[in-house]
């Protein structure tokens, strides 16, 4: 399976102020995705990134506040652009890899952003 | 619309069998999943159900039924290891667009 980092793992930043989250895999993949997950919540899909190719946002999320870069197959990186408390979350980069019979999903360990 | 419902909490005994279930309403059907997480830690995969009838890997087993919109996670042999969060997800587009439901909370007393 493979093995996901993210930098940084937690951080506390101003209001107003940008931070990027970086997520490197041990593998090549073709589908990364980032998503946010809120105190005592469930996951949330912000947006696909594929190699090659702009991101794919979900309702809610749009590039200017969230954007993301994929240079290779095995980095991606996530930047919260002109932070607000309501952005203080967990957030998660996740891969896909395929088998013959099934899709399994990996995630890393997540990045702990509180805005104050 | 795109709607997926778990029980909030559920408790169990250590020994005992727990079935979690999942249904979901979306505009399409490309697979769903079972995630555990554990508190402060990311969702591990646990299993992914494309077809009808049930996936069996070790002491967890997942269910689906595609025309009911319904799924279930049987944990047996309950561990207190296995107090956690358990996650139905599914992804409704090829390729793209996973959907998370609630999540359920699962105490395992001894």
């Amino acid at each position: 399976s493979a093995v996901i980092s993210q930098k940084p793992s937690r951080d506390i930043c101003q209001r107003g102020t940008s931070l990027t989250i970086q997520c490197q895999v041990d593998s090549q993949v073709t589908m990364m995705f980032w998503y946010r997950q809120q105190p005592g919540q469930s996951l949330t899909l912000i947006a696909t990134a594929n190699q090659g190719s702009e991101a794919t946002y979900e309702s809610g999320f749009v590039i200017d506040k969230f954007p993301i870069s994929r240079p290779n197959l095995t980095f991606s990186t996530l930047t919260v652009s002109n932070m607000s408390p309501e952005d203080s979350s967990i957030y998660l980069c996740s891969v896909e890899e395929s088998t013959t019979t099934s899709y399994e999903q990996y995630f890393g360990p997540g990045t702990r952003l509180t805005v104050t | 619309g795109q709607n997926i419902d778990q029980p909030t909490e559920m408790t169990a005994t250590e020994g005992a069998i727990v079935q979690i279930n999942c249904t979901y309403q979306t505009s399409g059907f490309n697979g769903l999943f079972w995630y555990q997480q554990h508190a402060g830690e990311a969702p591990t995969f646990l299993s992914y159900n494309v077809l009808d009838g049930l996936e069996e890997k070790g002491r967890f087993s997942s269910f689906l039924s595609r025309s009911k919109g319904y799924s279930y996670l049987l944990l047996k042999e309950l561990q207190m290891k296995d107090s956690a969060s358990y996650l139905c997800a599914v992804r409704d587009n090829y390729g793209q667009n996973f959907v998370f439901g609630p999540g359920t909370r699962l105490s395992v007393l001894p």
